[in-house]
């Protein structure tokens, strides 16, 4: 079965400091990667997307890039970390085939201070 | 304009009844597909519905089914038989496009689910 694992579960990060996630999954090849930001008490914001190893498309313009250094393997970043980056970023996996969702990881909580 | 509303902010229903979650959708694509999410305290986003638009049926998964009015844009969830453990906040969200791509979702704002014994 499929699995995903994402990393660190919390993080407290001072402003100006650099950040770095990092999401795996287990169980599938290939598969599409997300990554998402949620605001205290909202919905979900997509940040990037992957089809596949290096291939990275960004919906929002911010501080931050994605990386996929490997076909599992999800990596989010930033080389200064602004107070707006607080929040809870949730890595997501899917399936190119019609119908199937997307599965999230546990997700981390970031305080920038 | 929002693409997905969600306009409970939050429910409180009494254990083992029946309970609706509203959502509403907007998009000029033909093809979209259709999510509910129920993200509990910890925070883990857990899939738990799925309706296609060219779906002739209305989906279910146990206890969970989708009301899908397509003329109305309109996806409610409904949940059958509540238990505590539904207490969560629920996500609508939407996939624009035929699928199998990777297309990003579209997540409302959330309804905040409380089942009470």
């Amino acid at each position: 079965s499929q699995t995903i694992h994402q990393w660190p579960a919390t993080l407290v990060q001072p402003v100006g400091s650099p950040l770095s996630l990092e999401c795996t999954v287990e169980g599938t090849s290939n598969p599409n990667l997300y990554w998402y930001r949620q605001a205290a008490g909202r919905g979900l914001q997509l940040l990037f997307y992957s089809v596949g190893i290096g291939q990275i498309s960004s919906e929002v313009p911010q501080n931050l890039s994605a990386s996929r250094p490997q076909d599992r393997q999800f990596i989010l970043s930033s080389k200064k970390l602004l107070l707006s980056d607080s929040g809870f970023y949730l890595c997501a996996w899917s399936v190119p085939k019609v119908g199937d969702p997307q599965y999230f990881g546990a997700g981390t909580r970031l305080s920038v201070l | 304009a929002q693409k997905i509303t969600q306009t409970q902010p939050g429910m409180f229903v009494q254990e083992k009844e029946a309970v609706t979650l509203d959502c509403t959708y907007d998009t000029s694509d033909p093809s979209y597909g259709l999510f509910w999410y129920k993200q509990p305290s910890s925070g883990e986003m857990i899939f738990l519905i799925y309706q296609g638009s060219y779906d002739q049926q209305n989906a279910t998964e146990g206890r969970y089914s989708l009301n899908f009015q397509k003329a109305r844009k309109s996806a409610n969830l409904v949940i059958s038989a509540s238990q505590l453990g539904d207490s969560a906040m629920y996500f609508c969200a939407m996939r624009e496009g035929p699928g199998g791509g990777a297309d990003g979702l579209t997540f409302g704002k959330g309804t905040h689910l409380i089942i009470q014994p």
